[in-house]
């Protein structure tokens, strides 16, 4: 049961374009299309923002965009705006129906 | 508005045990998958269990095998996390959250401190 893997931080100045990767292998990013991405704002629980590589839940931004190439997966965040300065996790269902983390990136909006 | 409450945390002894629960309103839990996912402080997700919507089918991440149990009451709405033999790195805040593919809504968490 291995960790994705996520950059640990990414910058973007307000207006700039930010994309996040997710490495992992062909036993879970590579061989389904049901990645995920979530916002972590400090103190708050996870909140869902992108869904089976590259769907929004209703009312998240199309600021977020998703997508997927082999086994790395990539939250691009376009018009960066202060509220989006938060920690972002990727996750992907894996083999043995595991569900595999990223460690993680805080985004900053300088 | 789907809301998930945890509760069911505070502080144990290493060796101990402690019992979870989250209770789940404005929706039908028996139409969903349910999973429990973890944060130790000041590091990143980490999925711990999850259980099908009849709880004929139940997963866990390697680390709680045979120490954590995952079970539910759909009449009560109520998803649990029995846990036995703690340690000090099962120290996170636990949260529930619906469904299999994609984590839809979760809690806000509730927080377990193993230590002496």
């Amino acid at each position: 049961q291995s960790a994705l893997t996520q950059p640990p931080s990414a910058s973007g100045s307000p207006g700039q374009s930010v994309t996040i990767s997710c490495t992992g292998t062909s036993s879970d990013v590579g061989d389904y299309n049901y990645v995920s991405w979530y916002q972590q704002h400090p103190g708050k629980a996870p909140k869902l923002m992108i869904y089976e590589v590259s769907k929004r839940p209703s009312g998240v931004p199309d600021r977020f965009s998703g997508s997927k190439s082999g086994n790395t997966a990539s939250l691009t965040v376009s018009g960066l705006q202060a509220e989006d300065e938060a920690d972002y996790y990727c996750s992907s269902y894996a083999a043995r129906n595991n569900v595999a983390f990223g460690g993680g990136t805080k985004l900053t909006v300088l | 508005e789907v809301q998930l409450v945890e509760s069911g945390g505070g502080l144990v002894q290493p060796g101990g045990s402690l019992r979870l629960s989250c209770v789940v309103s404005e929706i039908t839990l028996s139409n969903y998958w349910m999973n429990w996912v973890r944060q130790a402080p000041g590091k990143g997700l980490e999925w711990v269990a999850n259980i099908k919507q009849d709880g004929s089918e139940k997963y866990y991440v390697d680390s709680v095998k045979g120490r954590f149990t995952i079970s539910r009451d759909n009449a009560k709405n109520s998803l649990y996390l029995q846990m036995n033999s703690l340690r000090a790195e099962d120290t996170a805040v636990y949260y529930c959250a619906r469904n299999r593919l994609s984590l839809d809504d979760w809690g806000q968490g509730t927080l377990v401190t193993v230590s002496s």
